[in-house]
């Protein structure tokens, strides 16, 4: 079935190292990927989409490239913020005439000084 | 922006008994979803609808319902509530259309005694 594999449980970075979250799919269709990111006490909220005509999606200094060929849609920043310390979720609609939207089991990122 | 509301947004239950989670979305989105997110696990979508009137099975419906009376409203029903679904709940409304992203609402807390 559909599923979304992300880089498991916790990542602690150095402020100004950069940054990069493994998300891999398994779909029926061809999806859409999404990045969410949920800071503490709020609600998960869009971060990045993927695009069907192939552009890079930047936001906020993150982007993500879809790779069909190995299923990935790797988060990468070049250089992190102590703000960019938050839960992050990949997650995949698998198109059709199904909009099931299904997330993978998320990576918190910790940034330190 | 698109409002997701949730009510309660904190609840105590008992064993045994029935508690009802409520969301309004003013969005006029068609799609509307139901997750739990549990450390480890991540967001594991329960149900979801396309439209009044409808619900589907997500992943985990086991021991859920979920009722959608009116495009604004989406119910997510604990018969007989479980220790073991103690959790928060967040409640999303989107388009039905696949590469949009989807609104949270800031979640319920759910804790059964």
């Amino acid at each position: 079935g559909d599923s979304v594999t992300q880089t498991e449980g916790l990542v602690t970075l150095t402020e100004g190292l950069p940054v990069m979250l493994n998300c891999t799919y398994q779909s029926t269709y061809s999806p859409f990927l999404f990045w969410y990111v949920q800071h503490l006490n709020e609600a998960p909220k869009l971060l990045l989409k993927s695009f069907t005509d192939n552009k890079r999606p930047e936001h906020q200094g993150f982007h993500a490239t879809l790779h069909k060929s190995s299923s990935s849609f790797h988060l990468q920043k070049s250089s992190a913020q102590l703000s960019d310390s938050a839960l992050y979720y990949c997650a995949q609609n698998s198109g059709g005439s199904n909009y099931k939207l299904t997330f993978g089991k998320g990576t918190l990122l910790t940034v330190t000084p | 922006e698109a409002a997701v509301t949730q009510s309660p947004r904190n609840k105590v239950a008992v064993t045994g008994g029935k508690v009802t989670l409520s969301c309004n979305q003013t969005n006029n989105h068609n799609n509307m979803y139901w997750y739990r997110q549990d450390t480890g696990h991540g967001l594991r979508l329960i149900h979801y609808s396309y439209g009044a009137g409808s619900t589907e099975k997500g992943d985990i419906p086991d021991g859920y319902k979920a009722s959608r009376p009116s495009q604004e409203n989406f119910s997510l029903i604990l018969e007989l509530a479980t220790p073991s679904q103690t959790s928060v709940y967040f409640c999303a409304s989107g388009e039905a259309v696949a590469n949009t992203e989807v609104f949270f609402g800031k979640g319920t807390r759910l804790t059964v005694v």
